[in-house]
């Protein structure tokens, strides 16, 4: 079985573009959540998506939004890109909305913002 | 809020020496307690988990007994091995206060030398 996906695993850009991180969950899993790691230290969260609707929003501004679709992918796009956005973007795949079951987590995408 | 501490690294440990990795937390309900270890380059991954007082998580050698008496989750593992190299996660997930995500804590950074 395929783990959780993300796409690209690295991308370079320029300070005020915007970006889209793309995130397949495992096969069956319900639940996609967004995590922020920055350079030595822990995940912060961002999202989580449960049935395609948003369920959790963590203490990031308006610039970051999220999808999920149908078939339980999601996508993370973050607006007018700062150079501290620069991080390892997370994506966490889970049965349900409960994260204490335990997460998957994909290798992640690797955001530098110049 | 709830917040997970852990010790602060790196830890440098030589082959088959005993690890102990301290984390404490602090919650206002009645959390369950994960371990995530992130290898070079990679995502996270569950390495155990305790969802009650007393409970024991264990994995690949790896064990943590959750104290509720001192919140405490710590990381220990009788033989550490070169291929243990990572960063070490505490993490926590409130049902009360954060339903919906995990916390996690800084990180400890090992390096096992042989």
């Amino acid at each position: 079985d395929a783990g959780v996906t993300q796409s690209p695993t690295h991308l370079i850009k320029t300070r005020g573009q915007q970006v889209t991180l793309r995130c397949s969950p495992i096969s069956g899993h319900k639940s996609v959540s967004w995590y922020q790691q920055v350079l030595g230290q822990g995940p912060q969260f961002i999202f989580q998506y449960y049935e395609k609707e948003e369920r959790g929003r963590g203490n990031f501004p308006d610039r970051f939004s999220a999808r999920q679709f149908p078939n339980y992918s999601s996508e993370l796009n973050v607006n007018a890109l700062l150079l501290g956005d620069s991080a390892l973007y997370l994506c966490a795949s889970s049965l349900d909305r409960r994260p204490q079951r335990g997460y998957t987590f994909g290798s992640g995408t690797r955001l530098t913002v110049v | 809020g709830d917040s997970v501490t852990q010790m602060e690294g790196p830890v440098t440990l030589s082959e088959e020496a005993f690890l102990t990795i301290n984390c404490t937390y602090t919650a206002t309900g009645y959390p369950s307690l994960f371990w995530y270890v992130q290898y070079p380059g990679e995502g996270l991954q569950l390495l155990l988990k305790a969802t009650k007082a007393d409970d024991k998580g264990s994995n690949k050698g790896f064990e943590a007994t959750y104290r509720k008496e001192t919140t405490s989750f710590h990381l220990e593992k009788g033989s550490v091995q070169v291929s243990d190299s990572a960063v070490y996660f505490c993490a926590l997930s409130d049902l009360e206060t954060s339903y919906d995500k995990v916390i996690f804590g800084p990180g400890t950074s090992l390096s096992v030398i042989p």
